[in-house]
């Protein structure tokens, strides 16, 4: 089974500052397709899960472009360019496989 | 507009079933696949399970913590998903979401419920 992995786990940051969560997979998984279906998600407090980035670097309708996701084989990255309040909360990648989705553990990201 | 509406949450007790539903809106229900993901108390996102679309067909994929013990099924008349679970156990507790991807021109969306709270305990 494929195991997903984040750092940090925790990720206070400075307003305007910029943030790297950086998410790693135990094998790489890249479909027939030439794709590999990695997931970013947001889940803000007491709210459902918000999708980000799909496809390890495409963003999301209505997603701001100071998120974008990078990355190739096993490790991936989401960055954030300049924070703002509204982007505190959870972040997820999520892996998805013939057999189903896989989650990381989630980072979470706060204002110092 | 597309809307995931679940339903069916509660307080059973260990070993009881719970029937969740999620009402869908907006879209054409029957021709996507739909997923269920749960996220216990101050964790994590866990995926449950999926079911495809009639027209791709194939078996319904579930997570290694509830095979056998839950079933997903779609009533594409009603435009509704079901998650169907039996043997509850505590660790079951958690907020149950439905989740899907639509495609509008070739652009593919992601959307979720609100979820709906099982808690399961004695």
């Amino acid at each position: 089974d494929v195991v997903m992995t984040q750092s940090p786990l925790s990720l206070p940051v400075t307003l305007g500052q910029p943030a790297s969560i950086s998410c790693r997979s135990s094998q790489s998984l890249e479909y027939s397709d030439g794709n590999t279906y990695l997931n970013w998600f947001q889940q803000r407090p007491g709210q459902s899960p918000r999708r980000l980035i799909y496809k390890v670097s495409n963003r999301d309708f209505g997603v701001p472009d100071r998120f974008s996701g990078s990355g190739s084989g096993t490790d991936f990255t989401l960055k954030i360019t300049r924070v703002e309040a509204e982007d505190v909360g959870v972040y997820y990648c999520m892996l998805r496989t013939r057999e189903g989705w896989t989650f990381g553990p989630g980072t979470k990201v706060e204002i110092k | 507009e597309v809307q995931l509406v679940e339903s069916g949450g509660g307080l059973i007790k260990p070993g009881g079933s719970l029937r969740l539903s999620c009402a869908a809106s907006g879209f054409t229900f029957s021709n996507v696949w739909m997923s269920w993901v749960r996220q216990a108390p101050g964790k994590g996102l866990e995926w449950v399970g999926r079911i495809r679309s009639k027209s791709d067909g194939g078996p319904t994929d579930y997570a290694a913590p509830v095979k056998g013990r839950f079933t997903i099924s779609r009533d594409d008349s009603k435009n509704t998903l079901y998650l169907q679970m039996n043997s509850l156990k505590t660790e079951d507790t958690a907020v149950y979401y439905c989740t899907t991807t639509i495609a509008y021109t070739s652009v593919w969306h992601n959307y979720w419920g609100q979820g709906t709270l099982v808690t399961v305990s004695s």
